[in-house]
């Protein structure tokens, strides 16, 4: 089986400082891993995904996420924080490997960004 | 590209009514997925087609929720009758992979339909 654990359901930053959103995971197979942001009233869109390939991977708007595989955690991360940046942000994990495609998410964490 | 299309966005029922929601994935893609997410909570997978077979409908409440997908195109999701705690967000998403050799492409999600049960 395979799950995922955000910690912390909110996050609040100020505008220009770094965002940093924890996500653990957890499988028994090679794991695929993703962070999706989702806007008020809106679908959820791809930030970025880690596909068994480099360990750092990087994302739209400036974000990036490291696998670390001994610690079984792949956190999201942004040098500075923008006002528009404040959304909720979903990390979830698939396992291709095991013919599961379909996503698993965690319960999310709510990022502000105060001016 | 056209996006996933969902509609309608809203809907408003009062419990024991049925319901129907429906989905236009992105032309091409071969895997459609629903997705029930409750306020607070993140998404969490209801049935998952690949053409217009069923491959997970595990966590699909099959004794009120049903689903399908005629000609491995268009999908509806029906509730019947609804509860009050159907109310949620129901997200369709669809991705490209049809095969083996094409697992790690991503999902593209829809708006959502935002239910609620009174």
């Amino acid at each position: 089986a395979q799950s995922v654990t955000q910690l912390g359901s909110h996050v609040s930053v100020s505008e220009g400082a770094l965002v940093l959103l924890r996500c653990n995971y957890s499988s028994s197979v090679p794991p695929y891993l993703f962070w999706y942001v989702q806007y008020p009233n809106q679908g959820l869109q791809l930030l970025l995904k880690y596909t068994s390939a480099a360990t750092l991977v990087k994302g739209i708007n400036g974000f990036e996420a490291e696998f670390k595989k001994s610690e079984t955690s792949f956190h999201l991360t942004k040098p500075s924080a923008h006002m528009s940046d404040a959304a909720e942000y979903f990390c979830a994990v698939s396992t291709p490997d095991t013919g599961r495609r379909a996503l698993t998410f965690g319960s999310g964490t709510r990022l502000q960004v105060q001016p | 590209e056209a996006g996933v299309a969902q509609s309608p966005r809203y809907k408003i029922i009062e419990k024991r009514q049925s319901v129907a929601f429906w989905c236009n994935p992105i032309s091409g893609h071969a895997t459609l997925y629903w997705y029930q997410q409750i306020l607070g909570q993140g998404p969490k997978l209801l049935i998952q087609f690949q053409n217009n077979g069923v491959v997970d409908d595990s966590q699909l409440p099959k004794d009120r929720f049903s689903a399908e997908r005629l000609k491995g195109v268009d999908s509806t999701l029906k509730i019947q009758p609804a509860k009050l705690e159907d109310s949620a967000v129901y997200l369709c998403a669809s991705s490209l992979d049809g095969d083996r050799g094409r697992r790690n492409t991503e999902a593209f999600f829809g708006q959502g339909t935002r239910l609620t049960v009174v």
